[in-house]
């Protein structure tokens, strides 16, 4: 079974800009979380998804937004991006909403300039 | 505010060796923890988790041991090797029901030295 895939691999953008990247869970798995990993504030919720919903959401500003579609593929968006935006962002996916046995994808490397 | 936290940032042990990681966290009501590792250019790796209604949990070479008396939890690798060299990160689900979020660790990076 394929695992969690996430494109683009690497993207640099300019302060300003906006970015959607994008993540296509494992067949059958139909929650999709988004987490950002930067040293300093290390691992991150962004929020779930399920049944095309969000489920959750952490603690992030409004300029960070997803969605999710009917085949359970996600995406998620940033606009007006910030230098400090600047992370790997990782997708994971899940057969329930809410469960810690996660699979992650390889992450999307944004850098912000 | 209420954490999940890695008790050292680095481990390192000798190939063969079993390597125990700690993990202390605040809530007294947390219930679920996991363990997960990243190798490096990688995505986070389900190891195993463990309910509150154990104390204990065992997979391949790897145990996990829950005290909650302490707000303390532990993962334990048997017989070390070079490819378990990988960031370790403590997580728990916060929140009810099906509701909850994943709460990550610092990450504690082990190294084994051959």
């Amino acid at each position: 079974k394929a695992g969690v895939t996430q494109t683009p691999r690497y993207l640099i953008k300019t302060r300003g800009q906006q970015v959607t990247l994008s993540c296509s869970p494992i067949s059958g798995h139909r929650s999709v979380s988004w987490y950002q990993q930067t040293p300093g504030q290390g691992l991150q919720f962004l929020f779930e998804y399920f049944s095309e919903t969000q489920r959750n959401k952490g603690n992030f500003p409004g300029r960070f937004s997803g969605r999710q579609f009917s085949n359970s593929r996600s995406e998620m968006n940033v606009s007006t991006l910030e230098l400090g935006d600047s992370a790997l962002y990782l997708c994971a996916s899940s057969l329930a909403q809410g469960t810690g046995e996660q699979y992650f994808g390889p992450g999307t490397r944004l850098t912000v300039t | 505010g209420e954490s999940v936290g890695l008790h050292l940032p680095t481990l390192s042990v000798q190939e063969g060796d079993n390597s125990i990681i700690n993990c202390a966290y605040s809530n007294s009501a947390s219930d679920y923890f996991i363990w997960y590792k990243q190798e490096s250019g990688k995505g986070p790796q389900f190891i195993i988790d463990i309910r509150s209604n154990m104390d204990k949990r065992q997979g391949q070479r790897v145990t996990v041991l829950l005290n909650k008396t302490v707000k303390h939890l532990s993962l334990q690798i048997a017989a070390t090797q070079p490819g378990d060299s990988a960031v370790y990160f403590c997580a728990e689900i916060r929140g009810s029901g099906n509701t909850g979020k994943l709460i990550f660790g610092q990450g504690t990076t082990l190294q084994v030295k051959p």
